[in-house]
């Protein structure tokens, strides 16, 4: 059965400052890995999606990369801002003969102080 | 584009009642997914539809069941509440899946069960 674990569960950092955030997985078998940006008592927003065959995937101030044999993602974000302040999901998808589903980590909540 | 919408965005219920929450993807996808959220558990999979057909469940019990309209719309429906189906209830919809393609999720529902 696949976990995702997000570390750290909560993260605090001064505007201006780059900061990484890191997903990791117990199976390797993804089909692609999606990072989400989730703020209070709200839907999730989709922020990168990197296929398996991928190593990293840009959007602005955001990288993410991915190493699968290893089970690992991280995401980078440049030159934080407060509005970056939010709850970061990473979520991993299995090879598509094994079904269509998304399995969440529990989530890294960000704050930017200005 | 209208993004995916949700409806009710708030219900309050009581023990022993059921309910029946609506989900309208994007304009042209055809996938469907559902999701519980909670403070304890994070984001669980319930599960997802495409074309009308239920193509994976997630390890929830019968009384969560869903089902979707040839206009790709969803339902989802909760019979018998129990205090701990208090939850947001995401939905996301995608052209072909949560496997293979972005995800694009809706603001929830807020169940709250007395």
């Amino acid at each position: 059965k696949q976990e995702v674990t997000q570390i750290p569960a909560a993260l605090s950092v001064p505007e201006g400052e780059n900061l990484v955030l890191n997903c990791s997985f117990t199976d390797s078998a993804i089909y692609n890995l999606q990072w989400f940006r989730q703020d209070p008592g709200k839907g999730l927003t989709s922020l990168l999606l990197i296929q398996s065959s991928q190593r990293e995937q840009t959007s602005g101030r955001l990288n993410a990369s991915l190493d699968k044999s290893s089970g690992r993602s991280t995401l980078y974000i440049a030159a934080s801002q407060p509005g970056d302040s939010a709850t970061y999901l990473c979520a991993v998808s299995p090879p598509n003969n094994a079904g269509n589903m998304l399995t969440f980590g529990g989530g890294t909540r960000l704050m930017v102080k200005p | 584009k209208a993004g995916v919408t949700q409806t009710p965005r708030y219900l309050i219920k009581t023990r022993g009642q059921q309910v029946t929450l609506s989900c309208s993807p994007i304009s042209g996808h055809r996938s469907v997914s559902w999701y519980q959220q909670t403070p304890g558990q994070g984001l669980q999979f319930l599960f997802e539809y495409f074309s009308e057909t239920q193509r994976n469940k997630g390890n929830f019990p019968g009384r969560f069941s869903g089902r979707q309209f040839s206009n790709s719309r969803s339902e989802m429906n909760v019979s018998t509440l129990e205090l701990g189906d208090s939850a947001l209830y995401l939905c996301a919809s995608s052209l072909l899946g949560p496997s293979t393609d972005t995800q694009y999720f809706g603001p929830g529902t807020r169940l709250t069960v007395l």
